[in-house]
């Protein structure tokens, strides 16, 4: 167990529908990254947060959004929802910012149908 | 730009022979290199992780990785593979002065009895 936890653990829903993955670093990680793994493109960074500030973006399309809360939780917003976003989504958090070792949840896995 | 490059997409092993799974990486400065491991329905462990301290890196379940600068290389071996090492191995560079992974395609082991 990583300490990272991930919810829901599963979402089936619809195209054009919306929804919100959540994530809870480890006690004491300021960092939060979410990843996109798909059997076509692999796994993909897609943005990154540090103590609520976006650090970095990645291959993240302009209908998926985060954020990141005061409580250091984070938010993945995917919207206009199509088929070719169903995936497996993992949040992971370090302490820091910079060639930190990533500690990886157990993922939320979308379908949509 | 940073990237690695995992050599097979597939290795068969029996149980009990070494294990090797082949990560080329390419990086302009010293990169920070990691092996992650994904079992089934699961999130990503940490096997290992290097970051020029030592060029032989030991890390969990027995395997162990060498950073050979001169062939830009950083593969992954176990001298004895066990049916539970059965998985997708994932070979990571975080480029230098950032923190977003950037993941190879990976490589699926599969231990025969």
């Amino acid at each position: 167990d990583s300490g990272v936890t991930q919810t829901p653990k599963h979402l089936i829903t619809a195209t054009g529908q919306r929804v919100t993955l959540r994530c809870s670093p480890r006690s004491g990680d300021l960092s939060v990254y979410w990843y996109q793994q798909s059997l076509d493109q692999g796994l993909q960074f897609l943005i990154h947060y540090y103590n609520g500030e976006e650090r970095a973006k990645g291959n993240i399309l302009e209908r998926f959004s985060a954020q990141q809360f005061p409580d250091l939780h984070s938010e993945l917003n995917l919207s206009s929802l199509e088929l070719g976003d169903s995936a497996l989504y993992f949040c992971a958090s370090s302490v820091g910012s910079k060639e930190e070792t990533q500690y990886f949840g157990p993922g939320t896995r979308l379908l949509v149908l | 730009a940073q990237s690695v490059t995992q050599l097979d997409s597939h290795v068969s092993v029996s149980e009990g022979t070494p294990v090797l799974l082949r990560c080329n990486y390419s990086s302009s400065y010293s990169p920070s290199l990691f092996w992650y491991v994904q079992h089934p329905n699961k999130g990503l462990q940490l096997l290992l992780k290097y970051t020029s301290a030592a060029t032989l890196v030991k890390g969990i379940n027995g395997f162990e990785a060498e950073f050979k600068k001169s062939e830009t290389s950083f593969h992954l071996t176990k001298p004895s593979a066990h049916m539970s090492d059965a998985a997708e191995y994932f070979c990571v560079v975080i480029p230098y002065n950032n923190n977003d992974m950037r993941f190879g395609a990976g490589t699926r082991l599969t231990v025969k009895p």
